[in-house]
């Protein structure tokens, strides 16, 4: 079945370090791809996303590359702050529905 | 705020017994997705609705069940509770059918479960 995995469960980075997420997906027919933020008792938040016409968009201190070739997705923060600290989720368009990888947790030390 | 709202916020209730999640979408949206989150776990996907019809169903239990009304709110019925359904339920909205910038999904606050 369709699944998405990201690299690490957890990511220590240092107040104004840039943070960057991995992510992989299985189903190379996918063709949209989003990455939530998701703080501790809320909703995900969307951040931004890519369609698979695209390698990469930026947003504000976010970057989304995507590398189809080996199916992979990253999520760049730059200049990373406290407020940054959350599970980051990236989750790929399957048939009819978003297939969810299970989060990253980045911890942001001052 | 997403504009997707949620009720209750926490809810507890003992097993055996019977619960119903509420949902309202975004203004526009017609789509609603329930999620399902256990414990440090990702988004397991339960079930969609589009316009008041199921659309796609992922790996919900036969125990629960949903429906989209008229105004487009839903509910997630989850019934005979066991101690595993314990966990944060949330609903997302979408615009769907529109253009491909609107295969967003935003979510609401949740609802967290707890079966004692």
């Amino acid at each position: 079945g369709e699944s998405v995995g990201l690299h690490l469960p957890t990511l220590s980075v240092q107040e104004g370090d840039n943070s960057i997420i991995n992510c992989a997906y299985s189903n190379s027919a996918s063709d949209y791809f989003i990455w939530y933020k998701q703080e501790s008792g809320k909703g995900p938040q969307f951040i931004i996303d890519i369609r698979s016409n695209m390698d990469k968009r930026q947003g504000q201190r976010v970057t989304v590359l995507l590398n189809k070739t080996v199916k992979h997705l990253s999520l760049q923060i730059a200049a990373t702050q406290p407020g940054d600290s959350a599970v980051y989720f990236c989750a790929a368009k399957g048939f009819q529905k978003l297939v969810f990888g299970t989060g990253t947790r980045l911890l942001v030390s001052p | 705020d997403s504009g997707v709202t949620q009720t209750p916020k926490h809810l507890i209730t003992a097993t055996g017994q019977r619960v119903t999640l509420r949902c309202s979408p975004r203004s526009g949206d017609l789509s609603v997705y329930w999620y399902q989150q256990s414990l440090d776990q990702g988004l397991q996907f339960l079930i969609q609705y589009y316009n008041g019809e199921e659309r796609a169903k992922g790996n919900i239990l036969e125990r629960f069940s949903a429906q989209q009304f008229p105004d487009l709110h839903s509910e997630l019925n989850l019934s005979s509770l066991e101690l595993g359904d314990s966990a944060l339920y949330f609903c997302a909205s979408r615009l769907a059918g529109g253009p491909p910038s609107t295969d967003t999904q935003y979510f609401g606050p949740g609802t967290r479960l707890t079966v004692l």
